[in-house]
């Protein structure tokens, strides 16, 4: 039982790149859920998802899309990269939206 | 404006002794809270609750004591061990439909 599985776990894009977070869970969840965690900052909320095909934002999602196509899957975006989304970013995932989180181990991604 | 505040960024103990790691909240609707531990290079693991109709939940050597007129809670870890360094996040959820809400985390050194 994989649980929640992130890819890529390391990356390091150019200021203006874009690139797609994948996060993958296999547990039939509802709830699917991007943060982000930087220094002194903790893990703040960028966007979420009730279910297929909904998304909804978070705390801080300027500069972040995100899909659910299918229950299993939520995709987050950097359309355009810049050092501001350097951070390590963790995905969640849970039968109640309230709690009972099972996170991702993280992909640490740098922006040059 | 930040509505579940750790205000010490870390705490350090002897091997043996006890942990004690605080949190409060400014959110009088949050009913449920939660303690998440995380290693380096890992996502955050659960590892205990206590809903707002109790003062205390125990699990081993860990407690968590909720103060709700005070609008505080504490995890104590009892006795406290090498494997217990980590960093400790405290959340809170309001109701059915909240989201997980984080503190920043406070980073805990257990000394042999």
């Amino acid at each position: 039982n994989a649980g929640v599985t992130q890819t890529p776990k390391f990356r390091v894009l150019k200021t203006g790149q874009s690139m797609t977070l994948l996060c993958a869970q296999d547990m039939n969840h509802e709830y699917m859920y991007w943060y982000r965690q930087d220094p002194g900052m903790g893990l703040r909320l960028i966007h979420y998802s009730v279910g297929e095909g909904t998304t909804a934002k978070g705390e801080v999602p300027d500069g972040y899309n995100v899909s659910r196509l299918k229950k299993q899957n939520f995709l987050l975006g950097l359309e355009s990269a810049a050092p501001s989304q350097t951070s390590v970013y963790f995905c969640a995932s849970s039968s109640r939206r309230s709690y009972g989180y099972t996170f991702g181990s993280g992909t640490r991604l740098t922006v040059v | 404006d930040q509505q579940v505040k750790q205000n010490s960024p870390s705490l350090s103990v002897q091997e043996g002794r006890i942990s004690i790691l605080n949190c409060d909240y400014t959110n009088s609707m949050f009913d449920y809270f939660l303690w998440y531990k995380k290693y380096p290079a890992e996502g955050p693991t659960f590892l205990i609750s206590i809903s707002s109709i109790k003062d205390k939940n125990e699990d081993g050597r860990f407690t968590v004591f909720l103060n709700k007129s005070a609008k505080h809670l504490s995890l104590h870890i009892v006795p406290s061990q090498p494997g217990d360094s980590a960093v400790y996040f405290c959340a809170a959820s309001a109701g059915s439909q909240g989201n997980l809400i984080f503190g920043k985390g406070t980073k805990l050194s257990v000394k042999p």
